[in-house]
């Protein structure tokens, strides 16, 4: 089990350019989420998958936002024409099928930092 | 609907001190309780988690937790604090996963500062 892996981890881009983060969840998890954590709060849900389905998309996900999870393993989140205000880490997080405790608990990874100048 | 309040966004204490950080949660359903830590520049590690059973919950790192249903509360604790511990925590609450989504809500985070 090598844990949720995210790259790049840091991103630093120009306004208006497109970056792509990818997500790698523990192997025998077959739920993905996104989250996002600007300074100073706790993270905020963005979207969630089940295999290669999108269940779930917050009000954050914006138009400018796209995940997938092609495949139903890893996931991208793509953000089109960033803005300043994308400025954020993005967490990906995965658990595997609620089967008694454990199912309940989500597993993050380390994180992508984005910064937009 | 589901939240989570954790007072005091800073908390200091002395090495080897009591740790006392407080997290009441809300949630219309039967709640599942989380705290994660996260260190400077890194994702969320799990410290402790609730589901069902015995309300006094022990982590790692020497922490531990205990819900209290009647005052809505899940207030993280550690008899004594090591320069280890000083990080960011997060209160988290989910309710009882339908069709497989466990929707987790995070507080604002609690920055613990230990003090030589």
């Amino acid at each position: 089990d090598t844990g949720v892996s995210q790259n790049p981890r840091h991103k630093i881009t120009k306004r208006g350019q497109n970056v792509t983060f990818r997500c790698d969840p523990i192997s025998e998890h077959n739920r993905l989420y996104w989250y996002r954590q600007t300074l100073g709060q706790g993270p905020e849900f963005l979207t969630y998958f089940q295999n290669e389905a999108q269940l779930e998309k917050s009000r954050l996900l914006s138009d400018r936002f796209s995940a997938e999870r092609p495949k139903g393993s890893f996931s991208t989140l793509e953000i089109q024409r960033t803005e300043q205000g994308d400025s954020a880490m993005y967490l990906c997080a995965s658990s595997s099928p609620p089967q008694g405790a454990e199912g309940n608990t989500i597993y993050f990874g380390e994180g992508s930092w984005l910064t937009v100048v | 609907a589901q939240s989570v309040t954790q007072l005091g966004s800073h908390v200091s204490v002395s090495e080897g001190a009591l740790v006392l950080l407080r997290c009441n949660y809300s949630s219309s359903v039967p709640p599942y309780l989380f705290w994660y830590v996260q260190y400077p520049n890194q994702g969320l590690q799990l410290l402790l988690k609730y589901t069902t059973g015995a309300t006094l919950v022990k982590g790692i790192n020497g922490f531990e937790a205990e819900f209290k249903k009647s005052e809505t509360s899940f207030h993280l604790t550690k008899p004594s604090a090591h320069m280890s511990d000083a990080a960011e925590y997060f209160c988290a609450v989910s309710g009882y996963p339908s069709g497989g989504y466990q929707k987790v809500t995070f507080g604002i985070g609690t920055k613990l500062q230990v003090i030589p």
